[in-house]
């Protein structure tokens, strides 16, 4: 079955400081992945996905094959950045999107 | 108007009685799914249904069971609640491969 990891359960950083929230799955296939974002008190939105190669809010993220990776990253964290950060995974066919634990984001002043 | 409605928002309950909950949806999808979220353990897939004639358990369906009533309607029962399945229920609406997934708001269900 496909699995969906994110190491981390929190991460705390520092405003303007490199953020990189680590998301690796199992599936050896052509995979879609995505990232979601939940503010507090508000409902999960998408931030991004790999088909789109697109940086929302300053984060980017890259999906490599080779390391079945598929990190969200973004060069200075803003305190707004604060969330929680859920990866995802749809494959080929009438399967579900599958998420991963989350990653709750803490970007301190 | 929201793209994905959730009723109720909060709900308090005993343990041993059926409770419903109710998603609409006006994104037109095909696709919509039932996921619980507990803290340290994410978003865990309960039942998800591919059209009005598709129902497909998740990794944690015992305990629960939906009905597709209508392409925009996709109902979550517990026939006989219990403690453990106090949670924050999400149901979401998608295309299918290659778009976004919509989320409602979230039910807060607390099993007493």
């Amino acid at each position: 079955a496909q699995r969906v990891t994110q190491p981390e359960k929190l991460l705390s950083v520092f405003k303007g400081a490199p953020v990189e929230l680590k998301c690796n799955y199992s599936y050896s296939g052509s995979p879609e992945l995505f990232w979601y974002v939940q503010y507090s008190r508000q409902r999960l939105q998408l931030l991004l996905r790999h088909i789109s190669r697109e940086s929302i809010k300053g984060f980017t993220a890259d999906l490599n094959k080779g390391e079945t990776s598929f990190h969200l990253k973004k060069p200075f964290a803003q305190e707004e950045d604060s969330a929680m950060y859920y990866c995802a995974l749809l494959l080929s066919g009438n399967t579900p999107l599958v998420f991963g634990k989350g990653t709750r984001l803490s970007v301190i002043a | 108007d929201a793209d994905v409605t959730q009723t109720p928002r909060n709900r308090i309950t005993k343990t041993g009685k059926r409770i419903m909950l109710e998603c609409s949806q006006t994104k037109g999808h095909d696709r919509m799914y039932w996921y619980r979220q507990d803290p340290g353990l994410g978003l865990r897939l309960i039942y998800y249904s591919f059209d009005v004639k598709d129902i497909n358990k998740g990794e944690i369906s015992d305990g629960y069971s939906v009905s597709r009533q209508a392409q925009a309607k996709f109902s979550l029962s517990l026939e006989s609640a219990i403690p453990n399945q106090t949670a924050l229920y999400f149901c979401a609406t998608s295309g299918g491969r290659g778009t976004e997934a919509f989320f409602g708001q979230g039910t807060r269900l607390t099993v007493v």
